[in-house]
């Protein structure tokens, strides 16, 4: 298995601009999660879904950005307009919510730079 | 989810054990304990689980008090490629909950030869 995969790797963007970062679940996986890590706050739940229904969104800074599963198998988080301390290493994980303890696996994350 | 408490760094000599401390006193009943690691620019990696019994797997080793208000993760020969944040994480693990977390600063763990 090729593990969480998320893409872009880099993405340097100019304020004002629209983000939109990719993730791809493990095959057979139904939760899926966007984190945020940067050196002043850490590590960051954004958002969940569960079998694709949004779970708990309220890690969400702000109406900027919006995170959809638009299938099973992918999700994306898309920022509108991208502003300078949106800069930070955006994670997606997945999990399988059938065994007893939901390990996340995480994807190499996507560093993100707002100019 | 409870709140944990972990010491912000600590050194270990490579080849010797490495014990990481995780406070937990708020914990509840339903909840297990988890370890995750950062190696640097990757993202992080589940190590091992616990409710509480003690637990090991091919990485470590989970100590959980009986009380359960806290634990130790023991890397038994550390290696200069454990060095890392080590999140210590306490969370209800049942379905409809999904396996949301909540990390906090974790322990850097720095190998030293």
């Amino acid at each position: 298995d090729a593990g969480v995969i998320q893409s872009p790797r880099h993405e340097v963007t100019e304020m004002g601009q629209e983000v939109t970062l990719r993730c791809k679940l493990i095959s057979g996986h139904n939760s899926l999660f966007w984190y945020r890590q940067t050196m002043m706050r850490g590590l960051e739940l954004l958002i969940y879904f569960n079998n694709n229904v949004p779970i708990d969104d309220s890690g969400m800074p702000e109406d900027r950005f919006s995170a959809k599963m638009p299938n099973a198998s992918f999700s994306t988080l898309k920022i509108q307009p991208s502003e300078p301390r949106d800069s930070a290493v955006y994670f997606c994980a997945s999990s399988f919510t059938g065994t007893a303890y939901n390990e996340q696996f995480f994807g190499p994350g996507t560093r993100l730079t707002v100019l | 989810d409870a709140k944990t408490t972990q010491p912000p760094s600590m050194d270990c000599a490579e080849g010797r054990a490495a014990n990481l401390p995780c406070n937990h006193s708020t914990i509840s009943g339903n909840e297990y304990v988890y370890w995750y690691r950062q190696i640097h620019s990757q993202g992080p990696q589940y190590i091992i689980h616990g409710l509480k019994n003690n637990e090991t797997n091919e990485m470590a080793s989970l100590i959980i008090t009986e009380d359960r208000k806290s634990s130790t993760l023991i890397l038994p020969h550390a290696t200069l490629r454990d060095t890392a944040v080590y999140y210590c994480i306490v969370r209800v693990a049942v379905k409809v909950n999904a396996g949301k977390s909540t990390f906090g600063d974790g322990t850097t763990l720095t190998v030293k030869p």
